[in-house]
């Protein structure tokens, strides 16, 4: 079983729609949350990024974390095309390693 | 913002040749860097751990002696992969963070990507 589990999709959704990015850990050791944007041919960008359950709003961006089900999810309100890109989760503990998911492409068509 | 270059960001070798990747962070003094691989539509998978003066700490199945890392300074690590074979065709991505215990503070490199003839 991979610690990290996240559909790769992809995901295609028009400009304006919801979206929901989500994935789900094995060890609840891990305390540290967060959700990467990549452009093609990029390196990432930290998009969110929290330690607790609950929810946390940047923008149009909310992350949200469920410790008891071990699961978490990136919402975006208001999709632009230029948010098209892939989406990884990664979670860590205290060592500072980062485990990420495989990623899920998101494609926001005009 | 903290800022990390890489380069080459694209490198074309022949077999058997070694190649360095440069990682570099420009506004900040990077106490730890990492460095990832990353093939098509894969993860970004963790090869190591760097330390500014010490050895870097490799994740296993990660041959040191094939991928050599090197940390001189507070602003610099290169990783040399010696030998390279087309298998090691992929995109390399470090980052950096001034606290090696805060996994927030990883800023990352644009990538560099290889190909091996």
């Amino acid at each position: 079983q991979k610690e990290v589990e996240q559909d790769p999709g992809p995901l295609s959704v028009p400009e304006g729609a919801i979206v929901s990015l989500n994935c789900t850990y094995s060890n609840s050791a891990f305390q540290y949350f967060m959700w990467y944007r990549q452009y093609s041919r990029k390196g990432p960008e930290l998009l969110m990024y929290t330690y607790s359950s609950g929810n946390k709003e940047d923008g149009r961006f909310t992350a949200q974390v469920d410790k008891s089900s071990k699961y978490i999810s990136l919402f975006i309100r208001d999709s632009q095309p230029s948010d098209s890109a892939t989406y990884l989760c990664a979670i860590a503990g205290n060592t500072g390693k980062l485990i990420f998911g495989q990623g899920t492409t998101l494609q926001v068509k005009p | 913002g903290a800022v990390v270059s890489q380069h080459p960001s694209r490198v074309i070798c022949k077999s058997g040749t070694s190649v360095k990747i440069e990682c570099r962070s420009l506004d900040f003094q990077a106490t730890t860097m990492f460095w990832y691989r990353q093939f098509p539509k894969q993860s970004l998978m963790l090869m190591a751990t760097s330390n500014e003066g010490s050895k870097a700490t490799y994740e296993q199945g990660v041959e040191k002696d094939k991928f050599l890392i090197n940390h001189a300074s507070l602003t610099l690590s290169t990783l040399t992969v010696t030998s390279a074979h087309p298998e090691d065709s992929s995109f390399y991505i470090c980052s950096a963070s001034r606290d090696s215990h805060t996994s927030e503070t990883q800023y990352f490199g644009p990538g560099t990507r290889l190909l091996v003839l």
